[in-house]
C-alpha cells in the first residue's frame, strides 16, 4: 500500500506570494491533518479535514487555509507569505480520524520563503 | 489545553548503552500518548502508543514507554541503542475526544560508536 505522498517536496517562494501544497493520503484514509515544523516553534497543528469538512483547527492566522476533495486528497494554501512561514509542512492521514487510529505522516514539503 | 514537555533537547549516548527520553504532559482531560521518531529529511514514524490498558507499551525495535498517570509522564527507554537509533524523538498527546496531536519540542539522540 502506498504511503502518504506530498508534493512538491521542496519549494522556494518570495515574500508576499502565495503557495499551495498537496497531500495524498493512504488509500481508504478519510482524515488528513496538517502540521508545521520549525526549529523555533517545533511541530504545531494547523488543521484537520475529514470527509471534506474542516473538523479541527490550530492557532494559525487566516492566511493558512486548506481543503479536502472527495477523494480525500487535501491541499493547504498560504497566502501573503512571510519569512516566518519557512518550515517543513507535514501532512498525516488516518482511517477515520478517531484518536485510536494511527496517523501516518508523509515526508513533508520544505518551504523556504525569501 | 494540553501541553507536552520533553526535558532533554539532546541526548548523546554510546552504542549499546541504555537511553531514557523524558516526557511530561499536562491535560485536564483523558489523553492518548505517542512517541514518534523522525530520521533526517523524513517525516514522522509512530514508535509506540498508549491508548488504554497496560501502562507499559513496547515497540518492535526494542523501545518501551511507561504511562504514569500520577506523574503525568510517558518516558521512553531502550536498554541498548544502535547507531541506527540516531534520530529525533517526539512525544505527543491527543485528547481522547479529538484528533489533534500536541507535540513536545523533541529530543535529538546521537548514538556514538
Amino acid at each position: 500500500k502506498a504511503g502518504v505522498t506530498q508534493t512538491p517536496r521542496y519549494l522556494i517562494k518570495t515574500r508576499g506570494q502565495q503557495v499551495t501544497l498537496s497531500c495524498s493520503p493512504i488509500s481508504g484514509h478519510r482524515s488528513v491533518s496538517w502540521y508545521q515544523q520549525t526549529p523555533g516553534q517545533g511541530l504545531q497543528f494547523l488543521f484537520e479535514y475529514f470527509s471534506e469538512t474542516q473538523r479541527n483547527k490550530g492557532n494559525f492566522p487566516g492566511r493558512f487555509s486548506g481543503r479536502q476533495f472527495s477523494n480525500s486528497r487535501s491541499e493547504m494554501n498560504v497566502s501573503t507569505l512571510e519569512l516566518g512561514d519557512s518550515a517543513l509542512y507535514l501532512c498525516a492521514s488516518s482511517l477515520a480520524g478517531i484518536s485510536s487510529y494511527e496517523q501516518y505522516f508523509g515526508p513533508g514539503t520544505r518551504l523556504t520563503v525569501t | 489545553a494540553q501541553s507536552v514537555t520533553q526535558l532533554d533537547s539532546q541526548v548523546p549516548v554510546f552504542e549499546e548503552a541504555p537511553v531514557e527520553l523524558r516526557c511530561n504532559y499536562s491535560s485536564s482531560v483523558s489523553v492518548y500518548l505517542f512517541w514518534y521518531v523522525q530520521y533526517p529529511n523524513q517525516g514522522l514514524q509512530l514508535l509506540l502508543k498508549y491508548l488504554s490498558g497496560s501502562t507499559l507499551v513496547e515497540s518492535i525495535n526494542g523501545f518501551e514507554a511507561e504511562f504514569n498517570k500520577s506523574q503525568t509522564s510517558f518516558h521512553l527507554r531502550k536498554p541498548s541503542v544502535h547507531i541506527s537509533d540516531t534520530a529525533e524523538y517526539f512525544c505527543a498527546v491527543e485528547e481522547a475526544a479529538g484528533n489533534k496531536l500536541t507535540f513536545g519540542g523533541g529530543t535529538r539522540v546521537l548514538v556514538k560508536p
